[in-house]
């Protein structure tokens, strides 16, 4: 099946730095890709829709300047968390498609502690 | 995307069939069932899928009422693996990159 691999699982950074995080697509090519988080005993929430080659697409109330989704090739997406506060600690979670009627699969996640 | 309705919790004895109800009463005609689970700490896994058939693969299966207004996920013989948070989701595949809406879930233990 459809593998995406998401690069860290864990950081742990300080207050008003900056925080990339990798999604890849290992098996498949992704036009879009999706980027969630989640906070403890909540379920999952939509930030943004990562589109290849053009600008990504923020849920309401998701900043996009804190937030930058790069989508700069059809096997990578990255989230940067820029100039993170304690309240962006969370856990973020990317999946993407091989087609727009395949299943969506999920990377493993990335736990970012910001102190 | 419908919404829909799931329990918020569920036990089940190892060994036994494991059945997740869930509810999508206003489900249109073009969309789709899924389920996903989430053991803790982890990316959501995609179990399985369907439209208006009932569907099987190696995990589980997918049982559809006719009306489409309900979906019932049996995973045959639960093990302690099975224990986590299981998310039913409708999603229309008109277009591509359609995205997947979570609600709460259902959490089902699996017991010894």
């Amino acid at each position: 099946g459809a593998v995406v691999s998401q690069h860290p699982s864990w950081v742990i950074c300080k207050s008003g730095t900056s925080v990339k995080i990798e999604c890849r697509s290992l098996d498949f090519q992704a036009t879009t890709m999706f980027w969630y988080r989640q906070f403890p005993k909540q379920s999952l929430m939509l930030m943004a829709t990562s589109n290849e080659g053009s600008k990504a697409t923020y849920e309401q109330g998701v900043e996009k300047d804190k937030f930058l989704i790069n989508h700069a090739s059809l096997t990578l997406s990255t989230l940067t968390v820029t100039s993170a506060h304690p309240e962006d600690s969370s856990f973020y979670i990317c999946s993407g498609g091989s087609s727009y009627n395949s299943p969506l699969h999920f990377g493993n996640g990335t736990r970012l502690t910001v102190t | 995307d419908a919404k829909t309705t799931q329990p918020p919790s569920m036990d089940c004895a190892e060994g036994r069939a494991a059945n997740l109800p869930c509810n999508h009463s206003t489900i249109s005609g073009n969309e789709y069932v899924y389920w996903y689970r989430q053991i803790h700490s982890q990316g959501p896994q995609y179990i399985i899928h369907g439209l208006k058939n009932n569907e099987t693969n190696e995990m589980a299966s997918l049982i559809i009422t006719e009306d489409r207004k309900s979906s019932t996920l049996i995973l045959p013989h639960a093990t302690l693996r099975d224990t986590a948070v299981y998310y039913c989701i409708v999603r229309a595949i008109a277009e591509y990159g359609n995205k997947l809406v979570f609600g709460a879930g259902t959490i089902l233990r699996v017991k010894s």
